[in-house]
């Protein structure tokens, strides 16, 4: 069975740092999405992105976050200068387009930790 | 605010009794409604989706929808201790947009 895929799988970085989170969504899958889980806190929506642009963010995803789609297979969730409180996991979803309820199928997920 | 609210827990059924998790949203432009699995450590594992006022039945599991009272809840029938996890209830405004969740429900099957 397809599934979403992420990697790495933890990411330790220094505060102030640049980090890349790459996906590589359902193959037949054109819609796609970020989200973020604190630890002991609720799934938050970052970003959706469709034919190669952003469709909607939240008020989470500020000007030190961006996401490109750079070939025909990856999707990635890059922070500029990383904060403390950017310690989270981060999930990519991605959905096909043409079901009617639009389930979104989660990757396993990137602990990102940042020191 | 997009609100979906859910019982934190934790709930505890024996191994075989049916476990009720229920969830109301705040949105009553929100168009489908969505139960995650979450195991610790873990991402979100769909189980299923419902749209439709009534009940929808996959398996063990039957997740009911009531848009006019804003509620959603999700049976698990012949509760088995793999299904110890944290739910998670989601909503959703329009096709394809952002899922709003909640804070997930604790549930524990002892054998």
């Amino acid at each position: 069975e397809p599934e979403v895929t992420q990697t790495p799988s933890h990411q330790v970085t220094q505060m102030g740092q640049e980090v890349i989170l790459r996906c590589v969504p359902i193959s037949n899958h054109l819609y796609f999405y970020w989200y973020r889980q604190i630890l002991g806190q609720k799934v938050e929506f970052l970003v959706s992105f469709y034919n190669n642009e952003i469709s909607e963010k939240s008020e989470i995803f500020d000007d030190q976050f961006s996401v490109e789609r750079p070939d025909g297979s990856n999707f990635t969730l890059k922070i500029r200068s990383t904060k403390l409180e950017d310690s989270a996991m981060y999930f990519c979803a991605s959905s096909e387009v043409l079901r009617v309820a639009g389930e979104q199928y989660f990757g396993p997920g990137t602990r990102l930790t940042v020191t | 605010q997009k609100e979906v609210e859910q019982n934190s827990g934790p709930l505890s059924v024996p191994e075989g009794a049916i476990a009720s998790l229920n969830c109301t949203y705040s949105d009553r432009g929100s168009q489908s409604f969505f139960w995650y699995r979450q195991y610790s450590g873990k991402s979100p594992e769909l189980i299923m989706s419902i749209y439709s006022n009534g009940d929808k039945e996959d398996g063990r599991f039957t997740a009911q929808l009531n848009k006019a009272s804003q509620y959603v809840s999700l049976l698990i029938r012949d509760s088995q201790p793999s299904d110890s996890a944290t739910y998670l209830c989601a909503s959703r405004g329009s096709t394809l947009g952002r899922l709003y969740f909640g804070r997930g429900t604790q549930l524990t099957v002892w054998p």
